[in-house]
């Protein structure tokens, strides 16, 4: 089973609707991540946890929220969806002793 | 902040050395990290360097200066699998975080 597990991992949508997406990990890390990624471009941050009581914005947060529900799961909310929100979304994990970031396998989200 | 510079492609033969750099100005260094990305897919770690020098692994390899902000990953004998997207990150100090450059797609020809 993968260690970093995202749903959907596809979804079409259209403007104005509520989306969450989800992500779960069994590796016991503390630290999990939000990035996007569009064509040709890096991954940008949009929301960063280092445990289930620490939420901290990114980058691009504007239009976004997140949730740690628990040390497992981090949850992306997009509260009403806009075309330009269409992207690769990517969740990742990382522990305390190291910095390396473990991703899971993406959500293609595109907004009509 | 953190400015990530690295070339937008690359094209190299199968069987030879290509070199991907990636110059970077952040305001306190944590480390620098690369990652590979093949094309929909997630990014995978490859090499961590914090102090100056070489890390070798296999056939990769990745180089740090920290005074000259600058870094690079050699990849050695050259497989066609190795066509991929190369991320470089930054992370500054004490945040946590790393901060990535836009990747150098890198296209292996027989």
């Amino acid at each position: 089973d993968a260690d970093v597990t995202q749903t959907p991992r596809n979804r079409i949508t259209k403007t104005g609707k509520r989306i969450m997406l989800e992500c779960s990990q069994t590796k016991g890390h503390d630290r999990m991540y939000w990035y996007r990624q569009d064509p040709g471009l890096g991954l940008r941050l949009i929301y960063y946890s280092f445990d289930v009581k620490d939420i901290n914005k990114g980058e691009i947060s504007d239009g976004y929220s997140v949730s740690r529900q628990a040390q497992a799961k981090f949850s992306l909310s997009l509260e009403s969806a806009i075309p330009n929100q269409t992207a690769l979304y990517f969740c990742a994990t990382s522990d305390l002793s190291s910095s390396s970031q473990y991703f899971g396998p993406g959500t293609r989200l595109t907004v009509l | 902040g953190q400015n990530i510079d690295q070339p937008t492609e690359m094209t190299a033969t199968e069987g030879a050395i290509v070199q991907i750099n990636c110059t970077y100005q952040t305001s306190g260094f944590n480390g620098l990290f690369w990652y590979q990305q093949h094309a929909g897919e997630a990014p995978t770690f490859l090499s961590y360097n914090v102090l100056d020098g070489l890390e070798e692994k296999g056939r990769f390899s990745s180089f740090l200066s920290r005074s000259k902000g600058y870094s690079y990953l050699l990849l050695k004998e050259l497989q066609m699998k190795d066509s991929a997207s190369y991320l470089c990150a930054v992370s500054p100090a004490n945040a946590g975080k790393s901060t990535f450059g836009d990747g150098t797609t890198l296209t292996v020809k027989p």
